[in-house]
């Protein structure tokens, strides 16, 4: 079965400094995986994908993925954490071929804290 | 220009009322879909249409019922609304397969009494 970890449901960091939030996914073929962000009452806002080619992707806010299909992960990284960017972070993952299942398996997400 | 819309923000009922929620999205695109999140923040998908046409029905009761008049619009109709159904619905669009990537509505905050 397809599914998706977000090991932490917690991440705490200083402002300034670099920020990882984890993700790590199980799918029987090729997937693509995405980084959605929620800010406090809104809806999800699409930060980033990996669908081929290039490991590192980079995205919206000055954020970046890096695809290690032998670990199985798609961690969010950004090096300088800003205060304005504590929010809800979830991965995602669906199938390449998933054809008209359109279908993405969510994380539980992960709660950033960036401190001042 | 708001990309993906949602009508009403906030909607507070009885249990036992039927209640609609609206989603309009002007992005062109030809799927649409309705999730639940609920109050830990579990994100869970409910329906997919795909020009106007039903791809993923989880499994939701029937209470539930979608319905899209075109492509541009996918609208929520729940019966016999329950306690349990309190949390905030988000419509999304997207466009594969040159756009995968969802876009999300501001949500519908559902409470029931």
């Amino acid at each position: 079965a397809q599914s998706v970890a977000q090991p932490e449901d917690q991440v705490n960091v200083a402002e300034g400094n670099p920020l990882t939030v984890k993700c790590t996914y199980s799918v029987s073929g090729n997937p693509y995986l995405f980084w959605y962000v929620q800010y406090p009452n809104r809806g999800l806002q699409f930060l980033l994908k990996y669908i081929t080619g290039d490991n590192l992707v980079k995205g919206s806010y000055g954020f970046e993925a890096e695809f290690n299909k032998s670990q199985t992960s798609f961690h969010l990284k950004k090096p300088s954490a800003l205060v304005s960017d504590s929010a809800l972070y979830f991965c995602a993952v669906r199938l390449s071929n998933a054809g008209n299942n359109r279908k993405l398996i969510w994380g539980l997400g992960t709660s950033l804290a960036v401190n001042p | 220009d708001t990309a993906v819309s949602q009508t009403p923000k906030y909607l507070v009922t009885q249990m036992g009322n039927d209640k609609s929620i609206k989603c309009e999205q002007n992005l062109g695109h030809d799927t649409m879909y309705w999730y639940k999140q609920d109050s830990k923040k579990f994100l869970k998908i409910m329906f997919s249409y795909n020009n106007k046409e039903l791809i993923i029905n989880e499994t939701v009761p029937n209470r539930f019922s979608p319905k899209s008049p075109d492509k541009a619009h996918l609208n929520l109709h729940i019966n016999s609304l329950e306690l349990g159904d309190s949390a905030v619905y988000f419509c999304a669009s997207s466009h594969p397969p040159e756009g995968i990537e969802q876009f999300f509505g501001p949500g519908t905050r559902l409470t029931v009494l």
